[in-house]
């Protein structure tokens, strides 16, 4: 079945440590996206890549990086320096340039710190 | 200024009626996308229904309709004949073609949740 995995779906980050979150799609899409999601709010753009080899931050890229090594995976990394990571994590994708531009979501993690 | 607004942050209504979903968004781009997604007590997010700002015609998909009126800025999302799974929250976003720089990320609302009730 085509779709989005993300892995893994609960995960527990300790102080001072580098947590990565794991996207693959085998949609064939371009374009590749990571938000965040607190309780009670909507989604906010971390991080973006419309192609291959590159990426371009959102509203809220401090504290994260990715890479877009292959056009199937685009790894979240959350780094020491969020200080607040606890949150929702939701990787989408789609067929990008276009005004209809439908993003199709996978099933999040959970991240928390202990 | 929020650019998405979801006025309404919880609804209960009867199985079987109809639902309106308000969505009221700010923008001076003249192309932009207006989208609605439903997301389950699971978590994932799923796609419903599209509109674009050029589209001459309120968008149907299903039980799923969009009010789209253009000059007040409203994309209202209408659930026709609710079913108890439609318990969820609701969340209406817009991509901007122009304004957003470039960029094919969505800006979300903090959504509506929206309980079915037998």
């Amino acid at each position: 079945d085509g779709g989005i995995t993300q892995s893994p779906k609960y995960l527990f980050r300790k102080e001072g440590q580098n947590v990565t979150l794991s996207c693959e799609q085998n949609l064939n899409h371009d374009a590749m996206y990571w938000y965040r999601q607190d309780p009670g709010q909507g989604l906010r753009l971390i991080y973006y890549s419309q192609i291959v080899n590159d990426f371009q931050k959102g509203d809220i890229a401090e504290g994260y990086s990715v890479s877009r090594e292959k056009k199937e995976s685009f790894p979240l990394t959350v780094t020491s320096a969020q200080k607040n990571p606890t949150a929702f994590y939701l990787c989408a994708s789609s067929n990008s340039g276009l005004t209809k531009n439908i993003q199709y979501f996978g099933a999040g993690t959970r991240l928390s710190v202990l | 200024a929020q650019k998405i607004t979801q006025t309404q942050p919880g609804m209960f209504v009867q199985e079987k009626e109809a639902v309106t979903l308000d969505c009221t968004y700010d923008t001076s781009d003249p192309s932009y996308g207006l989208f609605w997604y439903k997301q389950p007590s699971s978590g994932e997010m799923i796609f419903l229904i599209y509109q674009g700002s050029y589209d001459q015609q309120n968008a149907t998909e299903g039980r799923y309709s969009l009010n789209f009126q253009k000059a007040r800025k409203s994309a209202n999302l209408v659930i026709s004949a609710s079913q108890l799974g439609d318990s969820a929250m609701y969340f209406c976003a817009m991509r901007e073609v122009f304004s957003g720089g470039g960029a094919d990320g969505l800006t979300f609302g903090k959504g509506t949740h929206l309980i079915i009730q037998p």
